[in-house]
């Protein structure tokens, strides 16, 4: 079965700070690979996902995510953190075949501090 | 054009109390799934219709739980008998048809509703 392992439940950065949220994931194929925001009292937002092509993958608010299919990895980093980034992220994944299930890591809560 | 809509936002239930939770998809996404998100965790699946038809219920913890969505549109989500370990945010997502060999369509996710089972 497919899972998916978010390394830290929290992170706090400096606002100017690069940002790095890791994700790996478990499959035997590698699925298609999202990473969702979500603000207090609000739903999922997509930040960016991967599914076929280039590796680095640019998504909204200058997020970026790389595929590494040797590391089974699909971190998400950002340059320089603004506070307004700060909010709970998940990585999830779904599996190539059937429909689109997602399934969701813990979830990393990300702090930015002045 | 409008998102997904949830309602109620919040929900108080005394334990044994049944109550219903409504989704709204954005119109025309003929897929609509349903997760549980317990305080500090992930969403984790329940359900998933492909317009009226419940293909997989796999996620739903109890039969207490009961999805429908008679018109192929808005589908609502009924808990029986609640019990305190039911209380959690519960989303709704919807999407386009995933056609088979294409890239996964994106879901688009509700504000959820957070109910909580006293």
């Amino acid at each position: 079965a497919q899972s998916v392992t978010q390394l830290g439940s929290h992170v706090s950065v400096s606002e100017g700070a690069l940002v790095l949220l890791r994700c790996n994931y478990s499959s035997s194929v590698p699925p298609y690979l999202f990473w969702y925001v979500q603000y207090p009292n609000q739903g999922l937002q997509l930040l960016l996902k991967y599914t076929t092509g280039a590796t680095l993958v640019k998504g909204i608010n200058g997020f970026e995510a790389e595929f590494k299919k040797s590391e089974t990895s699909f971190h998400l980093t950002k340059p320089s953190a603004h506070m307004s980034d700060a909010a709970e992220y998940f990585c999830a994944v779904t599996p190539r075949d059937g429909y689109n299930k997602l399934i969701f890591g813990a979830g990393t809560r990300l702090a930015v501090h002045p | 054009g409008a998102g997904v809509s949830q309602s109620p936002r919040y929900k108080v239930a005394k334990r044994g109390q049944d109550v219903a939770l409504r989704c709204d998809p954005i119109s025309g996404h003929v897929s609509l799934f349903w997760y549980q998100q317990a305080l500090g965790q992930g969403p984790e699946f329940l359900t998933y219709f492909q317009n009226e038809a419940q293909l997989d219920k796999s996620g739903l913890p109890s039969d207490r739980f009961f999805a429908e969505r008679p018109e192929g549109s808005v589908s609502t989500l009924k808990i029986q008998r609640t019990q305190q370990e039911d209380s959690a945010v519960y989303l709704c997502a919807s999407s386009l048809e995933r056609t088979s060999g294409t890239f996964s369509e994106t879901q688009y996710f509700g504000p959820g509703t957070r109910l909580l089972v006293l």
